[in-house]
């Protein structure tokens, strides 16, 4: 069993357009993040919610939004796709507010705006 | 807010020699120091952690040691082989906080 799954894995799309990537632990885990990775390999803090309240929103366009229904699940939609959208999209999740315990990543979605 | 600085961001090395890849961070109320490695492609994953209370952690092949005074920590990789070959990620966080801070990544090749 996956403990935390994107879908999809992969996305190509055109400038544009207005796409969703999803996540879902099966981990208990209270808390779920959404990280970019741009091309230097750089891990950026997107969002962050416990237990389906947003507590981390960094400075990211907003075009960008999360959707967290319940725990189990965080959401990303992207409006209006532009070139520099372009990147690796990681989801995470880790135990209640126990940042000390390490995150659990997700496989990634490799976002390709074209 | 933490900030966290990794070198270097690049490292090659011969098989069978020594890696080292240092971090320093700057919030004197951080007290947990895992390290991820990422394989080409694939997610990061955990591989060593270290906590305050302990200046050093093995696992095999793999050591991390921490300075608090210095506010530096320091990942150790031993007879390096072909297949350790990854980015590496050091990252800081504090109980306190609800979020790692990570360093910018250290690409390492391992040569055969």
């Amino acid at each position: 069993d996956t403990a935390v799954s994107q879908t999809p894995k992969y996305l190509v799309t055109q400038m544009g357009n207005d796409k969703s990537i999803k996540c879902e632990q099966n981990l208990g885990h209270d808390t779920m993040y959404w990280y970019k990775q741009d091309s230097k390999k750089f891990l950026k803090i997107m969002f962050s919610y416990n237990n389906k309240e947003l507590i981390i929103n960094e400075t990211v366009p907003n075009r960008f939004s999360p959707k967290s229904p319940d725990k189990a699940h965080l959401n990303l939609h992207i409006n209006s796709l532009e070139l520099g959208d372009s990147a690796v999209y990681f989801c995470a999740s880790s135990p209640k507010g126990a940042v000390t315990y390490g995150y659990t990543f997700g496989s990634g979605t490799r976002l390709t705006v074209v | 807010g933490e900030n966290v600085e990794q070198h270097p961001s690049t490292l090659s090395v011969q098989e069978g020699d020594s890696a080292v890849i240092k971090c320093t961070y700057s919030d004197s109320a951080s007290n947990y120091f895992p390290w991820y490695k990422q394989e080409l492609g694939k997610r990061p994953q955990l591989i060593i952690d270290i906590r305050s209370n302990v200046g050093e952690k093995k696992d095999q092949r793999i050591a991390v040691t921490l300075n608090k005074t210095a506010k530096h920590f320091s990942l150790h990789i031993t007879e390096t082989q072909p297949e350790d070959s990854a980015v590496y990620f050091c990252a800081a966080s504090k109980n306190t906080g609800n979020q790692f801070y990570f360093g910018t990544g250290t690409s390492l090749t391992v040569i055969p």
